[in-house]
């Protein structure tokens, strides 16, 4: 049961353009969400993150969008830059529980 | 500089051999925790233990074991590799609160032949 979906496995994003990641969640007990990015061979790292009282966090190029009626969220990169390409992982927890993650999306950003 | 470490990076191994996968971290974290991840698919919680001596079963299931002895320390042992095993290995640490996020470790990637 995939309490985290990313139902896009990939994005392809002229740079300049905004690209925009999706992610959907079915447990409404999530309190805190996360995004991650991976590059190949490496762990995934810290991007931004958002707190279910709160519906948008900004972090220079990179907001996030949460719609709790909805259960879904979104990562906004403007402008998108070739370093970008990576996967995005959305993850979310439950009272400062484990965290709990999608599959990904590749995104590339083609100069 | 603080941070997480796992080794070895790369590792090939025959089927039948016990190995193990080190994670140690220089942060002084009390929670710990072990990911399995696929290609394409979810990083997958295996381990994770919340302090020196406690250690549990994740959300998969998985054949391997883990200890946590040292706070900085939290080994993952397979006693017996099999080409199922084959994947990538994540370690991640965190502080406790409620919104702390994970630190993670660049990875294992186990190839069982």
């Amino acid at each position: 049961d995939q309490q985290v979906k990313q139902n896009s496995p990939s994005l392809s994003v002229q740079e300049g353009r905004i690209s925009i990641l999706n992610c959907d969640y079915t447990n409404s007990m999530f309190d805190y969400f996360l995004w991650y990015k991976k590059y190949p061979a490496e762990g995934p790292t810290f991007l931004i993150s958002i707190s279910s009282i709160k519906d948008k966090n900004e972090d220079g190029r990179f907001t996030v969008f949460l719609n709790k009626s909805a259960k879904h969220l979104s990562l906004h990169i403007v402008p998108s830059q070739p370093g970008d390409s990576a996967v995005y992982f959305c993850a979310a927890s439950e009272d400062g529980n484990k965290l709990v993650f999608g599959a990904g999306t590749i995104l590339r950003v083609k100069s | 500089e603080a941070d997480i470490y796992q080794t070895p990076r790369y590792l090939v191994i025959g089927t039948g051999k016990k190995i193990t996968l080190e994670c140690s971290q220089t942060m002084g974290h009390d929670k710990m925790y072990w990911y399995q991840q696929d290609p394409g698919m979810e990083l997958h919680l295996i381990h994770y233990s919340y302090g020196v001596n406690s250690t549990e079963k994740g959300d998969l299931s998985s054949e391997s074991t883990v200890s946590r002895i040292r706070t900085e320390h939290f080994p993952l042992t397979l006693e017996s590799a099999r080409p199922s095993h084959t994947s990538q290995y994540l370690c991640a640490s965190s502080e406790w609160g409620r919104n702390y996020g994970y630190t993670f470790g660049s990875g294992t990637r186990l190839t069982v032949v």
